[in-house]
């Protein structure tokens, strides 16, 4: 079946312009990630949305990021006036019963790579 | 303290060697653990799940050892093609946030 997709798969924009970026997780997927990846780093935990739960936004770096996730399903990372340490791919995840998986294995996205010149 | 670290290596090992990654976690309340592989410019992906007695899926056995709170991967004959970035990764008790270790290089030398 699909898996999960992001979308575009590189941006490069000008600092202080915003950005949105795409995630469509696997369908009936419950819990959806988003993670951030700067060059040669770990994974940044940024945000999750579980179900119809407040989402968990301990991991967003600043108010410049936010995330909406429409009708459980595709979700969007948006990122205000960027600035150049914004740099990183931004990976989506998703979990859940369906797909075959155990309920707590992550799928991830292929990534956006953000450029902020 | 960081909640999850790992050995950043890289570790060069030719191949058909045996060898070992340990990650640590400090809050003693994880409940799930994982290893994920990670190669260069692609989404991580994973491994396998680590159990508490333990598991072994091929040439890859996991661990688990909550007294000391780490978890360990073992991969036994390398091949070439295990050359990659391997994340440890921990789940809290009670939450769905899920914590990576910033990874161990592994590269297998023909």
């Amino acid at each position: 079946g699909a898996g999960v997709s992001q979308s575009p798969s590189n941006k490069v924009t000008e600092k202080g312009k915003d950005v949105e970026l795409r995630c469509d997780p696997i369908s009936g997927h419950t819990a959806l990630y988003w993670y951030r990846q700067s060059l040669g780093q770990g994974l940044e935990f940024l945000i999750y949305f579980q179900g119809n739960s407040a989402p968990d936004k301990s991991g967003l770096p600043s108010d410049r990021f936010s995330a909406e996730r429409t009708g459980g399903s595709v979700s969007t990372l948006t990122i205000q006036r960027t600035q150049q340490e914004d740099s990183a791919v931004y990976l989506c995840a998703s979990s859940g019963l369906s797909g075959g998986g155990a309920w707590d294995t992550q799928y991830f996205g292929p990534g956006t790579r953000l450029t902020v010149l | 303290r960081k909640e999850v670290e790992q050995d950043p290596g890289p570790f060069n090992v030719p191949e058909g060697a045996t060898v070992a990654f340990n990650c640590t976690y400090s809050n003693s309340a994880s409940q799930s653990f994982f290893w994920y592989r990670q190669d260069c410019r692609k989404e991580p992906k994973l491994l396998m799940s680590v159990y508490s007695s333990g598991n072994e899926d091929g040439r890859f056995t996991a661990q688990l050892n909550r007294a000391s709170q780490y978890i360990s991967l073992l991969i036994r004959d390398s091949k070439l093609s295990d050359s990659a970035t391997y994340l440890c990764v921990v789940r809290t008790s009670g939450t769905y946030k899920y914590i990576f270790g910033t990874g161990t290089r592994l590269k297998v030398l023909a």
